[in-house]
């Protein structure tokens, strides 16, 4: 079956630092690729997508690039603040059957000013 | 502005009672999502409806759980007994017709947050 391994955390940095969590996947078919925030005692939010191969997802100044031939999806973002603490989740939604999100595990980000 | 209201936001009960959970989903959207997450196990998928039919629930214990949506506007979770195992955040999700063609992406509600002594 479908599914996403992320990279454990947490992962700590200093505040301008540069950010990035590995995502990889396994599916048939074309997934869409995506990922979740989730602030302390919230629930999930969209951060970016990405539907095809090669498509690149952006926001916030975050940014992922759909790589198919290495089934990865890892998250970036060139300098991180204070406020971007929270919990990432990579996602993969395949594109036969039900369309159920299959989540990562999440990676805990801590950032320190 | 539009979101997943869940209710009850904290619940703590004891071993043994029934917990119900209830969810309603953004206005017109047709296909609702159950999640459990848990330190251990992440998110885990229990309950997958669209237009109020159940398409999945292979992730959700049978003997005690289960998953309905009376109308559109209502999808419950029932836990019945509870089990202190059971503890963790329910979270609900919604997502538009658009969602079963392959766009748009689904919305959370905050979650319920259910302790069971």
């Amino acid at each position: 079956g479908n599914s996403v391994t992320q990279m454990e955390g947490p992962v700590t940095l200093s505040e301008e630092a540069f950010l990035t969590i590995n995502c990889t996947y396994t599916a048939t078919g074309y997934p869409s690729l995506f990922w979740y925030v989730q602030y302390p005692g919230e629930g999930l939010q969209l951060l970016l997508k990405a539907t095809k191969a090669d498509d690149k997802g952006s926001n916030k100044g975050f940014e992922a690039t759909y790589r198919k031939e290495t089934t990865s999806f890892h998250l970036e973002k060139g300098s991180v603040q204070v406020s971007d603490s929270a919990v990432y989740f990579c996602a993969l939604r395949g594109d036969t059957g039900f369309q159920k999100l299959v989540f990562g595990t999440g990676t805990r980000l801590l950032v320190s000013p | 502005d539009a979101r997943v209201t869940q209710t009850p936001r904290h619940k703590v009960t004891e071993m043994g009672q029934e917990v119900t959970m209830r969810c309603q989903p953004i206005l017109g959207h047709n296909t609702v999502f159950w999640y459990r997450q848990t330190m251990m196990q992440g998110l885990e998928l229990l309950a997958y409806f669209r237009n109020r039919a159940p398409l999945d629930d292979s992730g959700m214990p049978k003997d005690r759980f289960s998953a309905e949506m009376p109308d559109a506007t209502l999808a419950t979770l029932k836990i019945q007994p509870s089990e202190p195992r059971d503890s963790a955040v329910y979270f609900c999700a919604s997502g538009s017709p658009q969602w079963a063609s392959g766009g748009n992406t689904i919305y959370f509600g905050e979650g319920s947050w259910l302790t069971v002594v």
